[in-house]
């Protein structure tokens, strides 16, 4: 069974732009979440979806947005980044409800210059 | 919203004594219990995890620890080897969000 997949694995955007990540996670698969990892903060819940519905959210600014998709697969979308936007994104697949195991994919490394 | 606390942030333990990692939660919502074990470089891997109608659980050389009534658990690690040396996260959880801790990283002195 293929793993969580996250593309693209790094990104160098500038203050200002807007970025798409993308995860799809394991088949099968239904919830898909995401989080913020920099140094000394630990994991930072930002959304979850799980059938195309957005079922809770972090407490970050509305730049940070999220889709999925028919087939589970997600998309995060950061606008207008600022310096401190730049982190590990990490989403995570799980098979329903939060109370099960998460799979975390390699990450995707963003540096907002 | 749910505050997972995670203590202490670093740890050093000479190769084969005991670490152990402590974390509060706050939402009594909170019904999972995982923790994640991160390795330089590489996603956070699930190492063990406990849910609210269990008390302790081990595996191997990891066990943990839930007190419900005082909102807090606690991870155990016997027998250290270097390969322990990692980040690790407690995490707390209700139906529909992964609350984690701010990690712990731990160092195996040989």
């Amino acid at each position: 069974k293929a793993g969580v997949t996250q593309t693209p694995r790094y990104l160098i955007k500038t203050r200002g732009q807007q970025v798409t990540l993308s995860c799809s996670p394991i088949s099968g698969h239904r919830s898909v979440s995401w989080y913020q990892q920099t140094p000394g903060q630990g994991l930072q819940f930002l959304f979850e979806y799980f059938s195309e519905t957005q079922r809770n959210k972090g407490n970050f600014p509305g730049r940070f947005s999220g889709r999925q998709f028919s087939n589970s697969r997600s998309e995060m979308n950061v606008s207008t980044l600022e310096l401190g936007d730049s982190a590990l994104y990490l989403c995570a697949s799980s098979e329903g409800h939060m109370n099960t195991e998460a799979f975390f994919g390699q990450g995707t490394r963003l540096t907002v210059v | 919203g749910e505050n997972v606390e995670q203590h202490p942030s670093t740890l050093s333990v000479q190769e084969g004594d005991s670490a152990v990692i402590k974390c509060t939660y706050s939402d009594s919502a909170s019904n999972y219990f995982p923790w994640y074990k991160q390795e330089l470089g590489k996603r956070p891997q699930l190492i063990i995890d406990i849910r609210s109608n269990v008390g302790e659980k081990k595996d191997q050389r990891i066990a943990v620890t839930l007190n419900k009534t005082a909102k807090h658990f606690s991870l155990h690690i016997t027998e250290t080897q270097p390969e322990d040396s990692a980040v690790y996260f407690c995490a707390a959880s209700d139906d529909y969000k992964l609350s984690f801790g701010a990690g712990t990283t731990v160092t195996v002195r040989a």
